[in-house]
């Protein structure tokens, strides 16, 4: 079945420094592309998505780029903040159903 | 808006025993999706509603899961028997044309089963 592998599980950096979270994907009917953020004991939040017709969309801080001949995205989250950390899922869909990665925990250090 | 309401937040049931997760979708969204998030696989879709009619159900598990929507303001997710494996968070997300682009989630129920 489709699967999205999700790279790093953990990833530290610094306030002010750059992040970036990497995910691969298998199916190539694979269109659309979204971002989620979970913080401690809520839902997902839609932060960023790109659609397999662009391979960069920026957004204030957030970058997302997609290489679909490697089946490859990631996100680039700029000048991070404390608020940043978070899990993070990276996420690949064809007509409605989205498939997640299993999370990057992110944590912003002062 | 309220986004989406999921009920009870917390649940704790015994083995064994019958458990019913509460969805209310945003007001006019036509989609209903349910997931289980767990630490080992993540989120797994479990099944999908359109209009209130079930479309696809490929991610429930075949005995104890089922998913019902009597109408356009919530679903269910109701298991039957449950197993300590079924300990997990359950998420419902509404979409308002059924695509795969304006999920909203809510908050999840989270089922400890002991």
């Amino acid at each position: 079945g489709e699967k999205v592998e999700q790279h790093e599980s953990t990833l530290s950096v610094r306030e002010g420094d750059s992040a970036v979270i990497n995910c691969t994907y298998t199916d190539t009917a694979s269109s659309y592309f979204p971002w989620y953020k979970q913080e401690a004991g809520k839902g997902l939040h839609f932060v960023i998505d790109i659609r397999s017709n662009v391979d960069r969309k920026q957004s204030q801080r957030l970058i997302v780029l997609l290489d679909k001949k490697a089946k490859r995205f990631s996100l680039h989250i700029t000048a991070t903040q404390p608020e940043d950390s978070a899990i993070y899922f990276c996420a690949a869909s064809g007509a409605y159903k989205v498939i997640f990665g299993k999370g990057t925990h992110l944590h912003v250090l002062p | 808006n309220a986004g989406v309401i999921q009920t009870p937040r917390h649940k704790v049931t015994g083995k064994g025993q019958e458990a019913t997760l509460w969805c209310e979708p945003i007001s006019g969204h036509s989609a209903v999706f349910w997931y289980r998030q767990t630490i080992v696989q993540g989120l797994e879709f479990l099944t999908y509603f359109r209009n209130q009619a079930p479309i696809d159900d490929s991610g429930m598990p075949k005995e104890r899961f089922s998913a019902q929507m009597p109408n356009q303001s919530h679903s269910t997710l109701k298991i039957q028997s449950t197993q300590p494996q079924d300990s997990a968070v359950y998420l419902c997300a509404s979409s308002l044309h059924g695509g795969n682009s304006d999920y909203t989630f809510g908050s999840g129920t989270r089922l400890l089963v002991i």
